[in-house]
């Protein structure tokens, strides 16, 4: 049974491009959600998404977005990148409701 | 912004000691999770506990939360080498089903 699987591992990227981050939930799960976590911090909430809506949001800015697949996969889009974007994004998958999460082991991102 | 912070920032202890680990959260909680951090890699769930239970057991793990005083604390029981690694207690809000919030962790060291 697959858990939560991300692509790529690593990324380095320059600042004003754009990323697309990808994510596969755990089987069975139908809920995937994103954190930013920098060098030393808990993870930030970025979004959350079910049935290929967001259905919440955390305090980051318009250049986040995402996308939920018919197959709960998703994407993370972070556009005109900036120094501070440098972090791990880290997946998590979860079944509706309010049950733990599975989380992926991230996506190292660098912008220099 | 982060809800939980965890106390204190960063522990040393010998093979077979306790560890225990505070949690302060500031508003109305529905749970409280913690959840475990191997070198910046995912996080792994550890125990859930529901804003109406006081204490709950997992095999080495033994957590508290006391709602009067929006705490909560995580005792590791004999603890081992394979236990060092970032301990996060993270709160679901009851005005905010959805959104996971992160303290900043503890970085716990079992000396063997």
């Amino acid at each position: 049974d697959a858990g939560v699987t991300q692509s790529p591992t690593h990324l380095i990227k320059t600042r004003g491009q754009q990323v697309t981050l990808r994510c596969s939930p755990k089987s069975g799960h139908d809920t995937v959600s994103w954190y930013q976590q920098a060098l030393g911090q808990g993870p930030q909430f970025i979004f959350q998404y079910y049935e290929e809506e967001e259905r919440q949001r955390g305090n980051f800015p318009d250049r986040f977005s995402g996308h939920q697949f018919p197959n709960y996969s998703s994407e993370l889009n972070v556009n005109a990148l900036l120094l501070g974007d440098s972090a791990l994004y880290l997946c998590a998958s979860s079944l509706v409701g309010n049950s733990p999460l599975h989380f992926g082991n991230g996506t190292r991102l660098t912008v220099t | 912004s982060q809800q939980g912070e965890e106390d204190p920032q960063a522990l040393s202890i010998q093979e077979g000691e306790n560890a225990t680990m505070n949690c302060s959260y500031k508003t109305s909680i529905n749970n409280l999770q913690w959840y475990r951090q191997n070198s910046g890699r995912g996080l792994v769930h550890l125990i859930l506990i529901r804003s109406n239970e006081r204490e709950k057991h997992s095999g080495r793990l033994r957590v508290t939360l006391d709602t009067s005083k929006k705490s909560s604390s995580l005792l590791i029981t004999a603890s081992r080498a394979a236990d060092t690694a970032s301990y996060f207690c993270a709160t679901l809000r009851m005005d905010s089903s959805y959104k996971l919030i992160f303290g900043s962790g503890t970085r716990l060291l079992v000396r063997p």
